[in-house]
């Protein structure tokens, strides 16, 4: 079945490092996003690519970096400037853009930095 | 920016029991998306209305679009366990697709819905 994969579930980190987060879909979409979504705040834009080799920032993309090198694939790097990154990432697709095209989301990866 | 209010933030019903969560923005909407998380996963897309005055149903979830474009509700009915967990609304403002605004969907903060047996 045609899906979006998120990996690994569960990442522990200590803080200073970077880390990346996996995303592949095989649903042949042309645009994928990366939200995060914390208690009480609901689901922020972080970035999002319309098309391969293209991706554009979101609400809150400091501290945070993509690559979109391939159509199923979107990894997600915190990096060490992340103020706050402990937090639940999702990813998503889309055929296209939002206006009519529903998103499709992994089912999120729990990033814990100490 | 765009705003999305949701209310209730928290609904507890008994089974059984009918219920409504709404969504209001700020703004004229293109377009809406009602969406549905279990705890620590991802979301699932249940529908989306574009219309001013639409009104869609799904199984026992039907979802309403106001017409002026800026407030939906999303209904239950006869709930039941299964139908517990986190509802979001997201929404693309009215005003074309410059800027990118064509992949920018906001979300409202979600409703938690539990289900008494």
């Amino acid at each position: 079945d045609g899906g979006i994969t998120q990996s690994p579930k569960y990442l522990f980190r200590k803080e200073g490092q970077n880390v990346t987060l996996s995303c592949e879909q095989n649903l042949n979409h042309d645009a994928m996003y990366w939200y995060r979504q914390d208690p009480g705040q609901g689901l922020r834009l972080i970035y999002y690519s319309q098309i391969v080799n293209d991706f554009q920032k979101g609400d809150i993309a400091e501290g945070y970096s993509v690559s979109r090198e391939k159509k199923e694939s979107f990894p997600l790097t915190v990096t060490s400037a992340q103020k706050n990154p402990t937090a639940f990432y999702l990813c998503a697709s889309s055929t296209r853009g939002t206006y009519n095209s529903p998103l499709h989301f992994g089912n999120g990866t729990r990033l814990t930095v100490t | 920016s765009q705003e999305l209010e949701q209310s209730p933030q928290s609904l507890i019903v008994q089974e059984g029991k009918n219920l409504t969560i709404n969504c209001t923005s700020s703004k004229t909407l293109y377009g809406l998306y009602w969406y549905k998380q279990k705890y620590g996963e991802g979301l699932i897309f249940l529908m989306m209305l574009q219309k001013g005055g639409e009104e869609k149903s799904h199984e026992k979830i039907t979802a309403k679009l106001d017409e002026k474009k800026q407030q939906s509700s999303l209904h239950i009915t006869a709930s039941q366990p299964s139908h517990a967990g986190i509802y979001l609304c997201g929404a693309i403002p009215a005003g074309g697709y410059s800027g990118g605004s064509n992949y920018k969907l906001t979300f409202g903060k979600g409703t938690l819905l539990t289900v008494n047996p």
